[in-house]
Protein backbone atom coordinates (compact mmCIF):
# COMPACT_ATOMS: atom_id res chain seq x y z
CA UNK A 1 0.00 0.00 0.00
CA UNK A 2 0.79 3.53 -0.66
CA UNK A 3 0.87 6.10 2.08
CA UNK A 4 2.07 9.17 3.70
CA UNK A 5 1.61 10.02 7.11
CA UNK A 6 2.03 13.50 8.37
CA UNK A 7 1.61 13.00 11.96
CA UNK A 8 1.74 16.86 13.47
CA UNK A 9 -1.45 18.63 13.01
CA UNK A 10 -1.18 21.58 14.08
CA UNK A 11 2.37 23.15 14.66
CA UNK A 12 2.89 26.98 16.76
CA UNK A 13 6.08 28.40 16.79
CA UNK A 14 7.42 32.23 17.82
CA UNK A 15 9.00 33.81 14.75
CA UNK A 16 12.87 32.86 14.42
CA UNK A 17 12.62 29.60 15.83
CA UNK A 18 13.26 26.82 13.75
CA UNK A 19 10.78 24.35 13.10
CA UNK A 20 10.86 20.60 11.55
CA UNK A 21 7.78 19.04 9.74
CA UNK A 22 7.90 15.59 9.76
CA UNK A 23 6.77 13.20 6.96
CA UNK A 24 6.91 9.19 6.69
CA UNK A 25 6.13 7.17 4.05
CA UNK A 26 5.15 3.84 2.87
CA UNK A 27 5.66 2.07 -0.65
CA UNK A 28 6.97 -0.97 -2.19
CA UNK A 29 8.23 0.42 -5.21
CA UNK A 30 11.85 1.02 -5.58
CA UNK A 31 11.90 3.73 -7.83
CA UNK A 32 9.22 6.83 -6.32
CA UNK A 33 9.48 10.44 -6.15
CA UNK A 34 8.45 12.44 -3.24
CA UNK A 35 6.86 15.87 -2.95
CA UNK A 36 6.43 18.95 -0.16
CA UNK A 37 3.78 21.18 -1.09
CA UNK A 38 2.93 24.81 0.68
CA UNK A 39 -1.19 25.69 0.80
CA UNK A 40 -1.70 29.21 2.53
CA UNK A 41 -4.51 30.91 3.36
CA UNK A 42 -5.34 31.56 -0.16
CA UNK A 43 -5.85 27.73 -1.25
CA UNK A 44 -3.49 27.05 -3.93
CA UNK A 45 -0.83 24.47 -3.74
CA UNK A 46 2.57 25.67 -4.46
CA UNK A 47 5.04 22.96 -4.92
CA UNK A 48 8.44 23.15 -2.47
CA UNK A 49 10.52 20.24 -3.82
CA UNK A 50 10.87 17.25 -5.69
CA UNK A 51 13.04 14.28 -4.16
CA UNK A 52 14.33 10.99 -6.00
CA UNK A 53 14.50 7.97 -4.13
CA UNK A 54 17.65 7.30 -5.13
CA UNK A 55 18.85 10.47 -4.09
CA UNK A 56 19.08 10.68 -0.47
CA UNK A 57 21.52 13.98 0.04
CA UNK A 58 19.91 16.36 1.60
CA UNK A 59 18.89 20.03 -0.09
CA UNK A 60 18.61 23.42 1.08
CA UNK A 61 17.00 26.45 -0.08
CA UNK A 62 17.63 29.48 1.49
CA UNK A 63 15.95 28.95 4.48
CA UNK A 64 14.14 25.10 3.89
CA UNK A 65 16.26 22.14 3.87
CA UNK A 66 14.63 18.86 3.56
CA UNK A 67 16.09 15.43 5.15
CA UNK A 68 15.48 12.48 3.12
CA UNK A 69 15.99 9.18 4.69
CA UNK A 70 15.38 6.06 2.92
CA UNK A 71 16.07 3.53 5.93
CA UNK A 72 13.45 5.38 8.13
CA UNK A 73 11.34 5.84 5.22
CA UNK A 74 11.12 9.54 6.25
CA UNK A 75 11.29 13.01 4.13
CA UNK A 76 11.45 15.73 7.41
CA UNK A 77 11.31 19.74 6.31
CA UNK A 78 13.01 22.32 8.23
CA UNK A 79 12.42 25.79 8.13
CA UNK A 80 15.19 27.92 9.65
CA UNK A 81 14.08 31.20 11.21
CA UNK A 82 10.63 30.79 10.93
CA UNK A 83 8.44 34.13 9.32
CA UNK A 84 5.08 35.13 9.67
CA UNK A 85 4.96 34.38 5.94
CA UNK A 86 5.64 30.63 6.62
CA UNK A 87 2.05 30.29 8.12
CA UNK A 88 0.52 27.90 5.80
CA UNK A 89 -0.51 24.13 5.68
CA UNK A 90 2.38 21.94 4.22
CA UNK A 91 1.94 18.48 2.77
CA UNK A 92 4.27 15.66 1.82
CA UNK A 93 3.56 14.02 -1.29
CA UNK A 94 4.39 10.21 -2.55
CA UNK A 95 4.32 9.63 -6.38
CA UNK A 96 1.56 12.61 -7.59
CA UNK A 97 -1.59 10.76 -5.98
CA UNK A 98 -0.59 9.96 -2.47
CA UNK A 99 -1.01 13.10 -0.13
CA UNK A 100 -0.54 13.33 3.90
CA UNK A 101 -3.30 15.14 5.91
CA UNK A 102 -1.02 18.17 6.17
CA UNK A 103 0.47 20.06 8.90
CA UNK A 104 -1.26 23.25 9.53
CA UNK A 105 1.91 25.50 10.62
CA UNK A 106 1.33 28.69 12.32
CA UNK A 107 4.10 31.18 13.00
CA UNK A 108 3.29 33.70 15.85
CA UNK A 109 4.95 37.58 15.69
CA UNK B 1 1.45 34.25 -17.73
CA UNK B 2 1.04 30.34 -17.76
CA UNK B 3 -0.94 28.68 -15.03
CA UNK B 4 -4.26 26.72 -14.11
CA UNK B 5 -7.16 28.49 -13.82
CA UNK B 6 -10.63 27.12 -11.56
CA UNK B 7 -13.98 28.50 -11.94
CA UNK B 8 -16.37 29.14 -10.03
CA UNK B 9 -14.63 30.26 -6.89
CA UNK B 10 -17.76 29.02 -5.24
CA UNK B 11 -20.70 26.72 -6.48
CA UNK B 12 -23.34 26.38 -4.66
CA UNK B 13 -25.66 22.88 -5.41
CA UNK B 14 -29.66 22.33 -4.66
CA UNK B 15 -30.29 18.65 -3.62
CA UNK B 16 -30.49 16.48 -7.03
CA UNK B 17 -28.74 18.44 -9.13
CA UNK B 18 -25.67 18.29 -11.08
CA UNK B 19 -22.64 20.77 -11.08
CA UNK B 20 -19.66 21.27 -13.69
CA UNK B 21 -16.51 22.91 -11.94
CA UNK B 22 -14.08 24.17 -14.79
CA UNK B 23 -10.25 23.31 -14.63
CA UNK B 24 -8.22 25.30 -17.68
CA UNK B 25 -4.79 25.05 -18.11
CA UNK B 26 -2.48 26.47 -20.47
CA UNK B 27 1.01 24.68 -19.61
CA UNK B 28 1.01 22.23 -22.24
CA UNK B 29 0.39 19.79 -19.57
CA UNK B 30 -0.74 16.31 -20.70
CA UNK B 31 -1.56 15.07 -17.20
CA UNK B 32 -4.68 16.83 -15.32
CA UNK B 33 -6.19 16.00 -11.81
CA UNK B 34 -8.71 16.52 -9.48
CA UNK B 35 -8.21 16.11 -5.68
CA UNK B 36 -10.98 16.52 -2.76
CA UNK B 37 -10.01 18.45 -0.23
CA UNK B 38 -12.09 17.89 3.39
CA UNK B 39 -10.81 19.20 6.86
CA UNK B 40 -8.24 17.31 8.39
CA UNK B 41 -7.99 14.75 5.44
CA UNK B 42 -5.73 16.03 3.26
CA UNK B 43 -6.24 15.69 -0.30
CA UNK B 44 -7.83 12.58 -2.16
CA UNK B 45 -7.74 12.06 -5.56
CA UNK B 46 -11.41 11.56 -7.48
CA UNK B 47 -10.18 11.20 -11.04
CA UNK B 48 -6.75 11.71 -13.43
CA UNK B 49 -6.35 11.97 -16.80
CA UNK B 50 -3.08 11.33 -18.83
CA UNK B 51 -3.98 12.17 -22.61
CA UNK B 52 -6.61 13.44 -24.28
CA UNK B 53 -9.73 11.26 -24.29
CA UNK B 54 -8.66 8.59 -21.60
CA UNK B 55 -9.24 8.88 -17.38
CA UNK B 56 -8.94 7.13 -14.88
CA UNK B 57 -10.62 6.45 -11.81
CA UNK B 58 -9.37 7.69 -8.33
CA UNK B 59 -9.76 6.57 -4.89
CA UNK B 60 -13.35 8.71 -4.50
CA UNK B 61 -14.68 8.80 -7.64
CA UNK B 62 -18.37 7.73 -6.97
CA UNK B 63 -20.56 10.36 -7.84
CA UNK B 64 -18.21 12.23 -9.60
CA UNK B 65 -17.43 12.11 -13.85
CA UNK B 66 -15.11 14.19 -15.67
CA UNK B 67 -14.51 14.13 -19.66
CA UNK B 68 -10.85 15.56 -21.31
CA UNK B 69 -11.77 16.26 -24.67
CA UNK B 70 -9.31 19.06 -25.02
CA UNK B 71 -5.74 19.25 -23.71
CA UNK B 72 -6.03 22.32 -21.94
CA UNK B 73 -9.97 21.18 -20.45
CA UNK B 74 -10.77 18.93 -17.35
CA UNK B 75 -13.77 19.18 -16.52
CA UNK B 76 -15.51 17.98 -13.29
CA UNK B 77 -19.16 16.56 -13.31
CA UNK B 78 -20.44 16.25 -8.75
CA UNK B 79 -23.80 14.32 -9.63
CA UNK B 80 -26.66 13.63 -7.38
CA UNK B 81 -25.36 10.45 -6.44
CA UNK B 82 -22.52 12.05 -4.32
CA UNK B 83 -24.22 12.80 -1.16
CA UNK B 84 -21.89 14.41 0.54
CA UNK B 85 -20.43 17.34 -1.96
CA UNK B 86 -19.38 19.66 0.00
CA UNK B 87 -15.62 20.18 -0.15
CA UNK B 88 -12.76 22.09 -1.47
CA UNK B 89 -11.59 20.82 -4.74
CA UNK B 90 -8.20 21.36 -6.46
CA UNK B 91 -7.33 20.81 -10.10
CA UNK B 92 -3.88 20.36 -10.67
CA UNK B 93 -1.57 19.42 -14.29
CA UNK B 94 1.80 18.13 -14.66
CA UNK B 95 3.53 17.46 -17.51
CA UNK B 96 3.43 13.73 -17.26
CA UNK B 97 2.62 11.32 -15.02
CA UNK B 98 6.24 9.42 -14.12
CA UNK B 99 9.58 10.73 -13.28
CA UNK B 100 10.52 14.56 -12.34
CA UNK B 101 7.28 15.13 -14.88
CA UNK B 102 4.93 14.46 -11.55
CA UNK B 103 5.39 18.01 -10.27
CA UNK B 104 2.25 19.06 -10.03
CA UNK B 105 0.39 22.62 -10.64
CA UNK B 106 -2.46 23.34 -8.76
CA UNK B 107 -5.12 25.93 -9.42
CA UNK B 108 -6.62 28.14 -7.27
CA UNK B 109 -9.90 25.57 -6.47
CA UNK B 110 -13.33 26.02 -6.25
CA UNK B 111 -15.24 25.28 -2.87
CA UNK B 112 -18.56 23.66 -3.14
CA UNK B 113 -21.55 24.03 -0.80
CA UNK B 114 -24.79 22.21 -0.60
CA UNK B 115 -28.01 24.45 -0.05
Amino acid sequence: AQKVTQAQTEISVVEKEDVTLDCVYETRDTTYYLFWYKQPPSGELVFLIRRNSFDEQNEISGRYSWNFQKSTSSFNFTITASQVVDSAVYFCALIQFYFGTGTSLTVIP
Amino acid sequence: DGGITQSPKYLFRKEGQNVTLSCEQNLNHDAMYWYRQDPGQGLRLIYYSQIVNDFQKGDIAEGYSVSREKKESFPLTVTSAQKNPTAFYLCASSKGTSGDQETQYFGPGTRLLVL
